[in-house]
């Protein structure tokens, strides 16, 4: 059974610092990884959505990567700002689910002023 | 602008007293599902629905029901709700097309039962 689990589980950094939150999955029969962010109490916000095809995708400021043989996912978030405080969860869409996606617990992030 | 729209956003009702939350969808997504969200558990499918007439028990269906009568909307029905269903939800969308596509979520539904 498909697993994901996001390491660590809460960050906190000082602004401007580049950053690296990890994700990893337990079967690497995926079609998809996708990250997203959640403000305190809000809604999900998609990132970034990485084909299993694909090594890296690229946002602004993030960079997604992917590495399936290994299960393994990071998101890069380059100069960070205060703005960036959130949670960010990753999904990946196993080719054995129907349609239902595995999620992370998610890492908690806080960006210092 | 591509999206899918929940509501209301914030609800406290009563222990007891039926309720829908809405879901509409503009993307012409023939797979919706709803998500529950709790601290230390994280996101749990409730429902989910391939398409028209269609629906099908998520991993945490009990005290919940479903329709799909339209293909845009998915709302979500809670007969008796009771205070253990206090949880934000999540409606999502995405085609089933193409399995290379990403899901839409909504906003998010925060209910409350007292």
């Amino acid at each position: 059974k498909q697993e994901v689990t996001q390491i660590p589980a809460a960050l906190s950094v000082p602004e401007g610092e580049n950053l690296v939150l990890n994700c990893s999955f337990t079967d690497s029969a995926i079609y998809n990884l996708q990250w997203f962010r959640q403000d305190p109490g809000k809604g999900l916000t998609s990132l970034l959505l990485i084909q299993s095809s694909q090594r890296e995708q690229t946002s602004g400021r993030l960079n997604a990567s992917l590495d399936k043989s290994s299960g393994r996912s990071t998101l890069y978030i380059a100069a960070s700002q205060p703005g960036d405080s959130a949670t960010y969860l990753c999904a990946v869409f196993p080719m054995d689910s129907n349609y239902q996606l595995i999620w992370g617990a998610g890492t908690k992030l806080i960006i210092k002023p | 602008e591509a999206q899918v729209t929940q509501n209301p956003r914030y609800l406290i009702t009563v222990t007891g007293k039926k309720l829908t939350v809405t879901c509409s969808q503009n993307m012409n997504h023939e797979y919706m599902s709803w998500y529950r969200q709790d601290p230390g558990l994280g996101l749990r499918q409730i429902y989910y629905s391939m398409n028209v007439e269609v629906t099908d028990k998520g991993d945490v269906p009990e005290g919940y029901k479903v329709s799909r009568k339209e293909k845009r909307n998915f709302p979500l029905i809670l007969e008796s709700p009771s205070p253990n269903q206090t949880s934000l939800y999540f409606c999502a969308s995405r085609t089933t097309a193409n399995s290379f596509y990403g899901y839409t979520f909504g906003s998010g539904t925060r209910l409350t039962v007292v």
